[in-house]
């Protein structure tokens, strides 16, 4: 079946740009999505982005797909200690069944 | 108010009981979704469904039971719940080409 994929933590310096990596199996994406979740929260959407497309900026944000790799990145610029969470990568199928991976912990040093 | 609720936030059972958690959403979204998270597994896709009366296993579907009789609806229930069920639970809906909306999600603890 179909599988995503993402390291469990990142530790990035305040001020720093984050890339949190993702890679998925599934041939009939339709759409990718980046989710955050702080402690004791639900998910929150951040950003997603069509199969059909490479690059989607949104202010601190910028999302990276490469279909042929399969590989899915998220960018955050000026990293702040807000920004520490739990980021999940999420797969959208033909289907629209939707898979998460399995989350990537970013704890900001000072 | 729109949007998608669970209940209960929070649930404590004992062993072998059954228990219905609720999911309603006033978008009239066709897909609805149950996820469980729990630590080093992310979160795990028990059951979805395309549309009222349509229902699919997901990834973890045993010992859970579905339903979605009314399309803003999708009660999922543990006929006995086991310690193994112990978990934050999520449901979510999509409306064709849109995002995914969660609830806020329901604790369940089996005892």
């Amino acid at each position: 079946g179909e599988d995503v994929e993402q390291s469990l933590f990142l530790s990035v310096r305040e001020g720093d740009s984050s890339v949190i990596n993702c890679t998925y199996t599934d041939s009939s994406s339709t759409y990718l999505y980046w989710y955050k979740q702080e402690p004791g929260a639900g998910l929150q959407l951040l950003t997603y982005i069509f199969s059909n497309m490479d690059m989607k900026q949104d202010q601190r944000l910028t999302v990276l797909l490469n279909k042929k790799d399969k590989h899915l990145s998220l960018r955050i610029a000026d990293t702040q200690t807000g920004d520490s969470a739990i980021y999940f990568c999420a797969d959208q199928n033909r289907d629209d069944k939707i898979i998460f991976g399995k989350g990537t912990r970013l704890h900001i040093l000072p | 108010d729109a949007g998608i609720t669970q209940s209960p936030r929070y649930k404590i059972t004992e062993t072998g009981r059954q228990v219905t958690l609720m999911c309603h959403q006033t978008w009239s979204h066709s897909y609805m979704f149950w996820y469980r998270q729990d630590l080093g597994h992310g979160l795990r896709l028990i059951y979805y469904s395309a549309a009222a009366d349509i229902t699919d296993k997901g990834e973890v579907p045993d010992g859970y039971v579905v339903s979605r009789s009314k399309t803003e609806n999708f009660p999922l229930t543990l006929e006995s719940a086991t310690r193994s069920q112990t978990s934050v639970y999520f449901c979510a809906s999509i409306g064709g080409q849109t995002e995914a909306f969660f609830g806020q999600g329901t604790r369940l603890t089996v005892v």
